[in-house]
């Protein structure tokens, strides 16, 4: 298997821009996650999707950030409009089952400007 | 509310050398521990998973224990190399299918 795919793995823009980050699970998983990463919080979590369901979105930092799940093997984060205080490495991870083994993608290190 | 601790944040040793990344969670109820690798710009490894039945699990020159009811787990590394240095993340998975992360150890190993 390839693992969880996301894209694009380095975006740079401008602030009050729209961004779009993209994850594909491990075929079959049941639920993902989206993290974000910061050397000053660490690891956060900010939404996760069981069977495509939004399950917890508590960890949202507010309504600028969006995050859908159409379909078992597609997820998109969306942040609109973005600000300087977003950047970070955004990460998507999925684990077949409850109880079973998290596997993450190689991060989307996103810079707005 | 799971909080999960890791100590020490950093750690060096020479080559050779047999260490101990150790982890520590609030609640005991639990489903499993995973410990993760993290190498610099990139996203985290599944090293070891333990299930909230076992008492530990061994992969290569790494061994995992975890003890559930005093809330703790240690990473064993043996023979430590230059390429085990990364950062090692312990998480734990609740109950309500959610993740804990430490803050991470980062081990340095010294040729």
């Amino acid at each position: 298997d390839a693992g969880v795919i996301q894209s694009p793995r380095h975006e740079v823009t401008e602030m009050g821009q729209e961004v779009t980050l993209r994850c594909k699970p491990i075929s079959g998983h049941n639920s993902l996650f989206w993290y974000r990463q910061t050397m000053m919080r660490g690891l956060e979590l900010l939404i996760y999707f069981n069977n495509n369901v939004p399950i917890d979105d508590s960890g949202m930092p507010e309504d600028r950030f969006s995050a859908k799940m159409p379909n078992a093997s597609f997820s998109t984060l969306k942040i609109q409009p973005s600000e300087p205080r977003d950047s970070a490495v955004y990460f998507c991870a999925s684990i077949l089952q409850l109880g079973g083994e998290l596997f993450f993608g190689e991060g989307s290190r996103l810079t707005v400007l | 509310k799971q909080e999960v601790t890791q100590i020490p944040a950093a750690l060096s040793v020479p080559e050779g050398e047999n260490l101990v990344l150790n982890c520590s969670f609030t609640d005991s109820a639990i489903y499993n521990l995973q410990w993760f690798r993290q190498d610099p710009g990139k996203g985290l490894t599944s090293l070891l998973l333990i299930q909230s039945s076992q008492r530990e699990q061994t992969s290569g020159r790494l061994n995992a224990s975890l003890d559930k009811s005093s809330g703790r787990s240690t990473l064993y590394i043996a023979a430590s190399q230059p390429g085990d240095s990364a950062t090692y993340l312990c998480a734990v998975q609740n109950t309500g299918n959610q993740f804990y992360f430490g803050t991470g150890t980062s081990l340095t190993v010294i040729p």
